[in-house]
């Protein structure tokens, strides 16, 4: 199975910061991630798919890059409505993984 | 509009079988797979597997294989996860996720169905 790395694991940023959160897999998945965005309480929400895309109606300020095993998700100016626990996932090939998880919260 | 609702809550004693449901509404059944992932209290997302809502072939992670069973039913656009043997550690919540542009990214979610498993 591929294993999806992700980091840091907590993440204390300031409303306007510009924040990355990274995201490896243990083989080459080419560009197949996908991030959410998960609040407490609330179903996970794809912000980016193919790894660079972003999903209908998810803001400008959410951006993605990467390909092959190293992948990045950023957020250029942290908004409140930003804080919430962020996830990778491949899909490259079955079975599927998500990332553990990138917990971020206001400093 | 896209929906995914699924079945209510469950409690089950260790040992049990439980069967979620998600009905699906709004777009062409058959036309994009379904994911289960289920998240344990406090923990991350885990996915389980996924079904082709076209010819009900279905691909499970290792970790549930033979104690899973995803099967769907075209004519009511419903989804089933099936998982049996349960133990405490099953207790958690269980989503279906729509595939989405990609096959693979999931673009819509069920709200969740809480499984306890609990004697």
């Amino acid at each position: 199975d591929i294993q999806m790395t992700q980091s840091p694991s907590t993440l204390s940023a300031s409303v306007g910061d510009r924040v990355t959160i990274t995201c490896r897999a243990s083989q080459s998945i080419s560009s197949s991630l996908a991030w959410y965005q998960q609040k407490p309480g609330q179903v996970p929400k794809l912000l980016i798919y193919m790894a660079s895309n972003l999903e209908s109606g998810v803001p400008s300020r959410f951006s993605g890059s990467g390909s092959g095993t190293e992948f990045t998700l950023t957020i250029s100016s942290l908004q409140p409505d930003d804080f919430a626990t962020y996830y990778c996932q491949h899909y490259h090939s079955y079975p599927y993984t998500f990332g553990q998880g990138t917990q971020l919260e206001i400093k | 509009q896209v929906h995914l609702v699924q079945s209510g809550g469950e409690v089950k004693k260790p040992g049990a079988s439980v069967k979620v449901s998600c009905r699906a509404s709004g777009y062409n059944f058959m036309s994009n797979g379904v994911s289960w992932v289920r998240q344990a209290p406090g923990q991350g997302l885990e996915w389980m597997g996924w079904i082709n809502t076209y010819n009900g072939n279905t691909k499970y992670a290792q970790k549930f294989q033979g104690r899973v069973t995803m099967t769907k039913d075209t004519p009511t656009s419903t989804v089933y996860m099936e998982l049996r043997s349960l133990k405490f550690d099953d207790t958690a919540m269980y989503f279906c996720a729509r595939d989405g542009k990609n096959w693979g990214d999931l673009d819509y979610w069920g709200q969740g169905t809480l499984v306890t498993v609990s004697s």
